[in-house]
C-alpha cells in the first residue's frame, strides 16, 4: 500500500508561475524525499528533509514538513517548461531497516 | 562517477516465459533497491539487498526473485511471466542502507504479451 499520497494527481501551471504539490503520509517516518521523474525514465532525487526539520531549501525548491498533520509540501518558483514532470513523495520509515515508500506523484505541466 | 546502470533497456517476452533483469550501481554504493512501476499501481518496492543478503522484501510473489553479487550487481528474475508483469522496473543504489538518498537508474522496459 502507498505510504505517501500526493495532491493534486495532476496540475498545469504557465511558465514563470509557482507550482504546489502535497504529500500526506500515515504512519511516522525517520525522513521525507521528494524525486522527479520524466516521461518514462529513471527518478532524480531532489531533496530530502528529515523529521526533525520543518524546512528546507534547495534552488527554486521548497519544502517543508509538518509532522503533527503528517504532510509535506515541494513549492517549486519561478517554474520553467523543463520541470514538466512527474514528481513524487517518498517516506523512509520502518525502525533500524528503514523502507522507502513512494507516492503515486504528481504530474505538473508547465507551458511555455 | 558513473550513474546506475539497468540492462537491458527494453524487454518484450511471452507469457510463461521467465526473465532476468541486470543493475550495476554506482561505484562505492553496497544496497541496491528494486521497484516495480505500473499507471495502475505506481511505485512498488520490490526487495532490497545490501552487501550481498536481502535487507527488505515487497509484497510480491515468490516468482519474484533476486540477488547481488560480491561487486554490488544485482540481479532480478521474475517467473513464469503474466501479463500483469509488463512494467517499468528500477533500479536504485545508495551507500547507505534503505531510508537514505536513492539514486536510480533508467529503467528496464518490461513487456509481457
Amino acid at each position: 500500500s502507498q505510504q505517501g499520497e500526493e495532491d493534486p494527481q495532476a496540475l498545469s501551471i504557465q511558465e514563470g508561475e509557482n507550482a504546489t504539490m502535497n504529500c500526506s503520509y500515515k504512519t511516522s517516518i525517520n525522513n521525507l524525499q521528494w524525486y522527479r521523474q520524466n516521461s518514462g525514465r529513471g527518478l532524480v532525487h531532489l531533496i530530502l528533509i528529515r523529521s526533525n526539520e520543518r524546512e528546507k531549501h534547495s534552488g527554486r525548491l521548497r519544502v517543508t514538513l509538518d509532522t503533527s498533520k503528517k504532510s509535506s509540501s515541494l513549492l517549486i518558483t519561478a517554474s520553467r517548461a523543463a520541470d514538466t514532470a512527474s514528481y513524487f513523495c517518498a517516506t523512509a520509515s520502518g525502525g533500524s531497516n528503514y523502507k522507502l515508500t513512494f507516492g503515486k506523484g504528481t504530474l505538473l505541466t508547465v507551458n511555455p | 562517477k558513473a550513474g546506475v546502470t539497468q540492462t537491458p533497456r527494453y524487454l518484450i517476452k511471452t507469457r510463461g516465459q521467465q526473465v532476468t533483469l541486470s543493475c550495476s550501481p554506482i561505484s562505492g554504493h553496497r544496497s541496491v533497491s528494486w521497484y516495480q512501476q505500473t499507471p495502475g499501481q505506481g511505485l512498488q518496492f520490490l526487495f532490497e539487498y545490501f552487501s550481498e543478503t536481502q535487507r527488505n522484501k515487497g509484497n510480491f510473489p515468490g516468482r519474484f526473485s533476486g540477488r547481488q553479487f560480491s561487486n554490488s550487481r544485482s540481479e532480478m528474475n521474475v517467473s513464469t511471466l503474466e501479463l500483469g508483469d509488463s512494467a517499468l522496473y528500477l533500479c536504485a543504489s545508495s551507500y547507505q542502507e534503505q531510508g537514505a538518498v536513492q539514486y536510480f537508474g533508467p529503467g528496464t522496459r518490461l513487456t509481457v504479451t
